[in-house]
């Protein structure tokens, strides 16, 4: 039963392009969490999807971020026109049901690097 | 507004020793607390998960304690190894599903 997976694993953009950061939870999971964790920071949270769903997204900034979790294929972070305040690991969380006591496994993270 | 605070920020010990990594929490309305291992450049590896009901987990070496009404979590390493230095990182679950996380606790065991 593979886990989380994420890909790309790194991922350099110039400032002003766009960045996809794809996330592929655990088999059976269909709750979606993305967390960001700044240099020399602990994660923050950013968003909690379900399928076709956005549950909660107080953690994404207000603009440039979007995320999405299709029926069929991977949830999507995207960061549109990235600066280098973007540059970061972004994690990836999956749990199988939103029960408060369902654990959220992760992913190896997709570190960002804006030149 | 939950709070986690890690103590110490960083932390050096010779090997053999046993230590304790400190987490605190500024509500106690929590349903669980998760310590993670993060080695430079990785992932997150779920080490202990304990429920709001338990008072403690324990897994090998590792031993982590709860104690909601303080808002306190301890995580104790038995014997540290060169292999145990990482960043170990301390995170609530609140009612809102999402996980808070502290900045981390940075171990390096020397040999």
């Amino acid at each position: 039963n593979a886990g989380v997976m994420q890909n790309p694993r790194h991922l350099v953009r110039r400032r002003g392009q766009e960045a996809r950061l794809r996330c592929s939870p655990m088999k059976g999971h269909s709750h979606v969490y993305w967390y960001r964790q700044l240099p020399e920071e602990g994660l923050k949270f950013m968003v909690y999807l379900q399928k076709e769903n956005i549950i909660d997204e107080s953690g994404m900034p207000k603009e440039r971020f979007s995320a999405e979790f299709p029926k069929e294929g991977p949830s999507i972070l995207r960061i549109q026109q990235v600066v280098r305040g973007d540059s970061a690991a972004y994690f990836c969380a999956s749990s199988s049901a939103r029960g408060i006591y369902n654990e959220q496994f992760f992913g190896p993270g997709t570190r960002l690097t804006v030149l | 507004k939950q709070e986690v605070t890690q103590i110490p920020a960083a932390l050096s010990v010779p090997e053999g020793e046993n230590l304790v990594l400190n987490c605190s929490f500024t509500d106690s309305a929590i349903y669980n607390l998760q310590w993670f291992r993060q080695d430079p450049g990785k992932g997150l590896t779920s080490l202990l998960l304990i429920q709001s009901s338990q008072r403690e987990q324990t897994s090998g070496r590792l031993n982590a304690s709860l104690d909601k009404s303080s808002g306190r979590s301890t995580l104790y390493i038995a014997a540290s190894q060169p292999g145990d230095s990482a960043t170990y990182l301390c995170a609530v679950r609140d009612s809102s599903y999402k996980l808070i996380f502290g900045s981390g606790t940075r171990l390096l065991v020397r040999p």
